[in-house]
């Protein structure tokens, strides 16, 4: 079945480490995103991509950074700068055309920063 | 700037009463859509609908319906005789037509129904 898969589910780390949450789809979607979500906050884009080699920055960018080496691939390196990692990742693709296109999304990764 | 409010945090109803989740947003866009999702605690958010500014029929899926109306910038969510399972946060969200930035949706803060058998 096509789909979303995030990896780890579950990922703890200590205060100061880098850590890189794994997003893979198979829906042949060209636009991929992050997402964090905290509760009470809805969710709040980090970056996006709509072609491989290029993504762009969300509202929430700093102290992340993303690659996209291919079509299927975007995963999400938390960095030491990032003030308050603590919180729920959700990746999400997408068809790019005009107009507003429905996001699919994966099951999310739990982050928790000891 | 845009924005979406969903002024309830939490609600709890008994199986088979009816629900509604309000959605108010706010745009100085005449072209817009806007959707709903949900998300189980699974984790995963699902579709349910996407309305485009220009159609304000109401719309009626199965025990799901929505009420479209621009005079109050809302788009309420209504389940009939809800169930356990439409146990999830909903979230109500908003997007530009015109933008080339196609995913970059702006949430509101989601209602958590509590569906209790």
């Amino acid at each position: 079945d096509g789909g979303i898969t995030q990896s780890p589910k579950y990922l703890f780390r200590k205060e100061g480490q880098n850590v890189t949450l794994s997003c893979e789809q198979n829906l042949n979607h060209d636009a991929m995103y992050w997402y964090r979500q905290d509760p009470g906050q809805g969710l709040r884009l980090i970056y996006y991509s709509q072609i491989v080699n290029d993504f762009q920055k969300g509202d929430i960018a700093e102290g992340y950074s993303v690659s996209r080496e291919k079509k299927e691939s975007f995963p999400l390196t938390v960095t030491s700068a990032q003030k308050n990692p603590t919180a729920f990742y959700l990746c999400a693709s997408s068809i790019v055309r005009s107009g507003a296109n429905v996001l699919t999304f994966g099951a999310g990764s739990r982050l928790t920063v000891l | 700037a845009q924005k979406v409010t969903q002024a309830q945090t939490e609600i709890s109803v008994v199986e088979k009463e009816d629900v509604t989740l309000d959605c108010v947003y706010e745009t100085r866009d005449t072209t817009y859509y806007l959707f709903w999702y949900k998300q189980p605690p699974s984790g995963e958010l699902v579709f349910l609908i996407r309305r485009n500014s220009f159609d304000e029929q109401n719309e009626i899926s199965g025990r799901y319906s929505w009420n479209f109306q621009k005079s109050t910038s809302s788009f309420n969510f209504t389940i009939t005789a809800s169930q356990v399972v439409d146990s999830a946060v909903y979230f109500c969200a908003l997007i530009k037509l015109t933008s080339s930035n196609t995913g970059k949706l702006i949430f509101g803060q989601g209602t958590t129904l509590q569906v209790k058998p």
